[in-house]
């Protein structure tokens, strides 16, 4: 059955810490990763990953995947108060339909002033 | 920057009453689905559709469920006889031909 686990579920940093996300997966026929940012309710985009080793960068976040280890991180430096939400990692695989992503639990982040 | 929109964005229904929820994809896109995600619980895939057609469903997806886009710009799921258990909170998303999906802010659908 495939699945995606992430640690920790829940992170409390304060303002300037740097945090790193962890998502592991296990599924048929591995296509992408994709990392989205969840505040209130709609999960918002955040990064697409398809090949090994490459890091994905805006601003302050980063992305990296390792396919050979079946995992990613997300990585966020200089951590400011609105970064404070869930961060969802999801993985789509070649045995479902475009758009079947299967996502993890979360991990809720907390930023404190 | 285009988004998708969801309608309404809360619901509250008796059990066995059928609801319709709404979504406007981004203009562009020719792929759509519905998730959902119950209270403290993943996001949870429940239909893909394209071109006039359903791609995948998963088992959530029942006979009491179906999508129609019924005209070139609303894409909407109906729940025929609404159990407990349909409580959550349902997202609409659209995506061109890469999958990177971009998400309404949903309609929190409550069954009393």
């Amino acid at each position: 059955e495939d699945k995606v686990v992430q640690s920790p579920l829940s992170l409390v940093v304060h303002e300037g810490d740097t945090v790193t996300l962890n998502c592991s997966y296990e599924v048929t026929n591995f296509r992408s990763l994709l990392w989205y940012k969840q505040e209130k309710k709609a999960p918002t985009f955040l990064f697409m990953l398809t090949s090994s080793g490459i890091e994905k960068k805006s601003g302050r976040l980063s992305s990296i995947l390792d396919k050979k280890e079946l995992f990613s991180i997300l990585n966020i430096t200089a951590t400011q108060t609105g970064d404070s939400a869930v961060y969802l990692c999801a993985v789509v695989g070649y045995g479902g339909s475009q758009g079947n992503l299967i996502f993890g639990k979360g991990t809720k982040l907390s930023v404190k002033p | 920057e285009p988004e998708v929109t969801q309608t309404p964005s809360h619901q509250v229904t008796q059990m066995g009453q059928e609801v319709i929820l709404r979504c406007v994809p981004i203009s562009n896109h020719l792929y759509f689905y519905w998730y959902r995600q119950i209270l403290g619980q993943k996001v949870e895939f429940l239909v893909s559709f394209y071109n006039n057609e359903i791609s995948e469903k998963s088992e959530i997806f029942d006979d009491q469920f179906s999508v129609e886009r019924p005209d070139g710009s609303n894409f909407t799921l109906k729940i025929r006889s609404t159990k407990l258990e349909d409580s959550a909170m349902y997202f609409c998303a659209s995506s061109g031909p890469v999958e990177k999906l971009f998400f309404g802010s949903g309609t929190q659908l409550s069954v009393l």
